[in-house]
């Protein structure tokens, strides 16, 4: 079965700052690898996803993940927090459409970026 | 192009009611997913309709029910709601079936309060 762990339910960082999001991921068989970002009373949004190909995604708003099958992991990190980065972050894999759990997503606990002035 | 609409926005209903929820997705997507997201149990999948037939469910109690209309719109339905299903409940489109690489596009969601 699989499952996503993010590492830090909230993360807080000054404007300007790297920000480092962690998500590590189990799965017996290679997934699909999201980050989605919610802001209050909103849905979720695709920041980027892996599929296949080059492990190191860009997504929008200047954030990119690098997949790294031995660690399991694919982390989310932008170079310098904007204010405007402030909302809540998730991870989530789905698996590849050969198996039969199709397109259903799997999401981590998320993770609550804070940026401080 | 409109995104996914949810209707209503907010909700509150009593236990043992039901309730029925609406999802729109966006114009010619033909797959429906929705999800339950709650502050204990976070986002969990409920089920994918694709063509007016449920492909994939996820491990809720039967009375958690959906359909899908021929022109793609989807409905949930919740019977004998209990407090804890007091949640934001989110719908996602995609083109096709949710294939693991098709981007799904979330509304806003519906929230539901149970009293």
């Amino acid at each position: 079965a699989q499952s996503v762990t993010q590492l830090g339910s909230h993360v807080s960082v000054s404007e300007g700052a790297l920000v480092l999001l962690r998500c590590n991921y189990s799965s017996s068989v290679p997934p699909y690898l999201f980050w989605y970002v919610q802001y209050p009373n909103q849905g979720l949004q695709l920041l980027l996803k892996y599929t296949t190909g080059a492990t190191l995604v860009k997504g929008i708003n200047g954030f990119e993940a690098e997949f790294k099958k031995s660690e399991t992991s694919f982390h989310l990190t932008k170079p310098s927090a904007h204010m405007s980065d402030a909302a809540e972050y998730f991870c989530a894999v789905s698996l590849r459409p050969n198996y039969n759990q199709g397109g259903k997503l799997i999401f981590g606990q998320g993770t609550e970026l804070s940026v401080k002035p | 192009k409109a995104g996914v609409t949810q209707t209503p926005r907010y909700l509150i209903k009593t236990r043992g009611q039901q309730v029925t929820l609406s999802c729109s997705p966006i114009s010619g997507h033909r797959s429906v997913s929705w999800y339950q997201q709650t502050p204990g149990q976070g986002l969990q999948f409920l089920f994918e309709y694709f063509s007016e037939t449920q492909r994939n469910k996820g491990n809720f109690p039967g009375r958690f029910s959906g359909r899908q209309f021929s022109n793609s719109r989807s409905e949930m339905n919740v019977s004998t709601l209990e407090l804890g299903d007091s949640a934001l409940y989110l719908c996602a489109s995609s083109l096709e079936m949710a294939s693991g690489n098709n981007e799904q596009f979330f509304g806003p969601g519906t929230r539901l309060t149970v009293l």
